[in-house]
């Protein structure tokens, strides 16, 4: 079994300033763990993603997360934020074995201030 | 690459009624999922399909809802009668197979129940 907790359902940042979107997970088998983000309207697109190996991996437009074992945590963060990157953000884990679905957290809203 | 398609994009209807939603998913992918998405939360899997055999469909409330994946490409949903509580987005998705697999989300259906 598997869940994911995404701490804070809301964040404002400043136009230029960092952004940090927590994810924390729960899995009973090594986790593959993801990162979505949703635009009003439409569906959800892949920003990155961790299976195994190198546990900082980069996305794309600019993000980046890093895989903590220790922590069961997979941040995910960008250096500068961009007025298009206000939209709902959402981390999930995969299932094992045959179950390959996505258990998804509950999404942060991202708020860029100009 | 044409992405997942999904119709109608949005659907009123009033409790009681039925509702049947459909899905074209990427060409060549093996697996399709259906998740519904309540608002404010996460998407939340209801039925996964490998080609057109059922893998997971512990979260569908088969009383009312019923899905199908004739000859392992199409989908469709439907639920019948809806209920209140059904309002929510649904969402297909596809993907190769694989448990580090991206998965391609369709841009959803939004479902009123009156």
């Amino acid at each position: 079994a598997q869940s994911v907790t995404q701490l804070g359902s809301h964040v404002s940042v400043s136009e230029g300033a960092l952004v940090l979107l927590r994810c924390n997970y729960s899995s009973s088998v090594p986790p593959y763990l993801f990162w979505y983000v949703q635009y009003p309207n439409q569906g959800l697109q892949l920003l990155l993603k961790y299976t195994t190996g190198a546990t900082l991996v980069k996305g794309i437009n600019g993000f980046e997360a890093e895989f903590k074992k220790s922590e069961t945590s997979f941040h995910l963060t960008k250096p500068s934020a961009h007025m298009s990157d206000a939209a709902e953000y959402f981390c999930a884990v995969s299932g094992d074995t045959g179950r390959r679905a996505l258990t998804f957290g509950s999404g942060t809203r991202l708020q860029v201030q100009p | 690459e044409a992405g997942v398609a999904q119709s109608p994009r949005y659907k009123i209807i009033e409790k009681r009624q039925s509702v049947a939603f459909w899905c074209n998913p990427i060409s060549g992918h093996a697996t399709l999922y259906w998740y519904q998405q309540i608002l404010g939360q996460g998407p939340k899997l209801l039925i996964q399909f490998q080609n057109n055999g059922v893998v997971d469909d512990s979260q569908l409330p088969k009383d009312r809802f019923s899905a199908e994946r004739l000859k392992g490409v199409d989908s469709t949903l439907k639920i019948q009668p809806a209920k209140l509580e059904d309002s929510a987005v649904y969402l297909c998705a596809s993907s190769l197979g694989g448990r580090g697999n991206e998965q391609f989300f369709g841009p959803g259906t939004r479902l009123t129940v009156l």
